[in-house]
């Protein structure tokens, strides 16, 4: 069974930088997309963006100045940076798999199927 | 970035209802479609991709349809635990958008 669990700091100062990582367990780290996903306490979800096991990436553009993902395949784990943060950076984190389906025309489905537990991160003075 | 809108935004429904829930997209996105329920506190799930293929151990009552720009999910009979947040994404193409979710309540 795939397991996703991240962690990270809970508790950050404005103008500092978010760091998370997620670790995966139970499936194999090649072939997917790795992705992060934030939600706003009581809001909606937001795809912050993903990176494959060789590290090419995909950023959201409204964060692509502040965000930096990497990858550890030898130790089945992928992180988040995220820079100069503000107290609209305060969300819980997610990480997840990106999944991708082939269809009978040839292009991917693509979709998240496993998920981390969530980290709070809380930006405040 | 293609903007999803999802209809309505929160309904109230009893046990054993039939619910529909609707997601437009701002550009045809084919059937890059997918759905998930969030529980609070919780992890979304992933209920169904490309638009009306359902994922594995997700009850039969859940189904999807439309392709374009139009989509629905539908629960045929409303569960105890159906009684959720659900959100629609967009795989077409970066930035996978999500809808901003419709609430199910109990009525």
């Amino acid at each position: 069974q795939v397991q996703l669990r991240q962690w990270g700091a809970g508790l950050l100062k404005p103008s500092e930088t978010l760091s998370l990582t997620c670790a995966v367990y139970g499936g194999s780290f090649y072939g997917y997309y790795w992705g992060w996903i934030r939600q706003p306490p009581g809001k909606g979800l937001e795809w912050i963006g993903e990176i494959n096991h060789s590290g090419s990436t995909n950023y959201n553009p409204s964060l692509k100045s502040r965000v930096i993902m990497s990858v550890d395949p030898s130790k089945n784990q992928f992180s988040l940076k995220l820079t100069s943060v503000t107290a609209a950076d305060t969300a819980v984190y997610y990480c997840a798999r990106v999944s991708a389906t082939l269809s009978s025309s040839d292009f991917y489905w693509l979709y998240s199927d496993y998920w981390g537990q969530g980290t709070l991160v809380t930006v405040s003075s | 970035d293609i903007q999803m809108t999802q209809s309505p935004s929160s309904l109230s429904a009893s046990v054993g209802d039939r619910v529909t829930i609707t997601c437009r997209a701002s550009q045809s996105i084919s059937s890059f479609l997918n759905w998930y329920q969030q529980k609070p506190g919780k992890a979304p799930k992933l209920l169904i991709y490309a638009a009306s293929t359902l994922q594995s151990g997700v009850p039969s009552r859940f189904s999807g349809s439309g392709s374009g720009t139009d989509f629905t999910l539908t629960i045929s009979s409303l569960q105890p635990e159906d009684f959720a947040t659900y959100y629609c994404q967009q795989s077409y193409k970066t930035p996978r958008t999500f809808g901003q979710g419709t609430k199910v309540e109990i009525k």
